[in-house]
């Protein structure tokens, strides 16, 4: 089975300032889906990146990256330029590529707080 | 145009009782579930339904049924409701054959059974 690791309950920031979640995984696959997830106070989840496993260019989407080491089975999230409505629960996920079993697999979580 | 819309937002029910959560999306989606996020935030898949059918059941209690009448509809019925089953709990959807593509989610339905 699939694990998900998120070692940081909690993280701040300077707002501006740049941040780095941490996220490791565990699998057997070697095709599979990588996901972050951010859940504001209003409890919706939005996803903020996702990475294929196949691509070793990392993802990127504005002021959100990853740095993707399939090896180290490693999923880490930078937030550049942080602003106050970044902070938010953030989750880190695994989702294998094989038909049937393509649920989230979800770390605990890191709880982001923006220092104004 | 709430792409997956799930009621009531909020429940609050005696220990004992049954209730039902419902879901529906109307993105034309074929695969739809249920999460539970815990007081922890931890977050658990519980069902997963492929065009009505159940292809995930995540060894939740029996006391939790989903009902799948159609393909934009999932609903979550929990009989003899206890106290650890106070939760938020997700509903998702997304594109079958899609596996790249991102789950759709519900905004919860806050369960409280006191």
């Amino acid at each position: 089975a699939q694990t998900v690791t998120q070692s940081q309950p909690e993280m701040s920031v300077q707002e501006a300032e740049t941040v780095t979640l941490s996220c490791t995984y565990d699998t057997s696959e070697s095709d599979y889906y990588l996901f972050w997830y951010k859940q504001p106070p209003s409890r919706q989840m939005i996803l903020v990146i996702r990475q294929e496993a196949y691509k070793q260019q990392n993802a990127t989407e504005n002021r959100f990256s990853v740095n993707f080491q399939k090896a180290a089975k490693s999923f880490s999230l930078k937030i550049s330029d942080s602003q106050l409505g970044d902070a938010a629960m953030y989750f880190c996920a695994y989702r294998s590529a094989n038909f049937g079993n393509e649920k989230l697999t979800f770390g605990t979580g890191t709880r982001l707080t923006i220092i104004p | 145009d709430t792409a997956v819309s799930q009621t009531p937002k909020y429940l609050v029910t005696q220990m004992g009782n049954d209730k039902s959560i419902k879901c529906e999306q109307n993105l034309g989606h074929d695969t739809m579930y249920w999460y539970k996020q815990d007081s922890k935030k931890f977050l658990k898949i519980m069902f997963s339904y492929n065009n009505k059918e159940l292809i995930i059941n995540e060894t939740v209690p029996n006391r939790f049924s989903p009902k799948s009448p159609d393909k934009a509809h999932l609903n979550l019925h929990i009989n003899s409701l206890e106290l650890g089953d106070s939760a938020v709990y997700f509903c998702a959807s997304r594109r079958a054959w899609a596996t790249n593509e991102k789950l759709f989610f519900g905004s919860g339905t806050q369960l409280s059974v006191l």
